[in-house]
């Protein structure tokens, strides 16, 4: 069975400090991977994702995420943070067919500090 | 480009009531899928829906059904409500069932079950 391990609830980084959300997956096969984000009230809206080829993979909003096959990670940064940035942020796998629906890890909610 | 949308927004039903939702995926997007979010259980797949047949469904009493239209357009009924049905319920749509297409998700619709 396919699972995702978000390991931060929360985590709380001041404007322009670097950012790393971790996410740890387990998956039969070659996994999708995919961060979302998503504010208060609102849907999820997606950064980034993983198929094939390159392993760093550039998204919305300046970030970025890394896929390491041998530490069944994909860890979400961002360079420089904003204000904005605050929000929870959910990493998913998923498959093809039958196993094409996501499964979340239970999400880290960012706090950005002035 | 219109993105999914899913109507009502909120909705307040009392236990043992019956409610229906909907959702309109982005045109020329086949797939349909529904999520549970709680605060307690996380994102939790429902059923995912191509081309009017359930292909996916997950660990949800039969309470919980759907269906989907020959526009791909779908709606989600909950029978009986129970207290712990009240969550956050998210659609999201994808070109086709493949999992590498990714899904675009809707606002959601939040019930409260009194």
């Amino acid at each position: 069975a396919q699972s995702v391990t978000q390991p931060d609830i929360h985590i709380t980084v001041s404007e322009g400090a670097s950012l790393e959300l971790r996410c740890n997956y387990s998956y039969g096969a070659t996994p999708y991977l995919f961060w979302y984000v998503q504010s208060p009230g609102q849907g999820l809206q997606l950064l980034l994702k993983y198929f094939s080829g390159d392993t760093l993979v550039q998204g919305i909003k300046g970030f970025e995420a890394e896929f390491k096959r041998s530490q069944s990670s994909f860890n979400l940064r961002k360079p420089s943070v904003h204000w904005s940035d605050a929000a929870e942020y959910f990493c998913a796998v998923g498959g093809t067919g039958t196993a094409s629906k996501l499964t979340f890890g239970t999400g880290t909610r960012l706090q950005v500090t002035l | 480009k219109a993105g999914v949308t899913q109507t009502p927004r909120y909705l307040i039903k009392t236990r043992g009531q019956q409610v229906t939702l909907s959702c309109s995926p982005i045109s020329g997007h086949r797939s349909v899928s529904w999520y549970q979010q709680t605060p307690g259980q996380g994102l939790q797949f429902l059923f995912e829906y191509f081309s009017e047949t359930q292909r996916n469904k997950g660990n949800f009493p039969g309470r919980f059904s759907g269906r989907q239209f020959s526009n791909s357009r779908s709606e989600m009924n909950v029978s009986t409500l129970e207290l712990g049905d009240s969550a956050l319920y998210l659609c999201a749509s994808s070109l086709a069932l493949q999992g590498n297409y990714g899904y675009t998700f809707g606002s959601g619709t939040r019930l409260t079950v009194v």
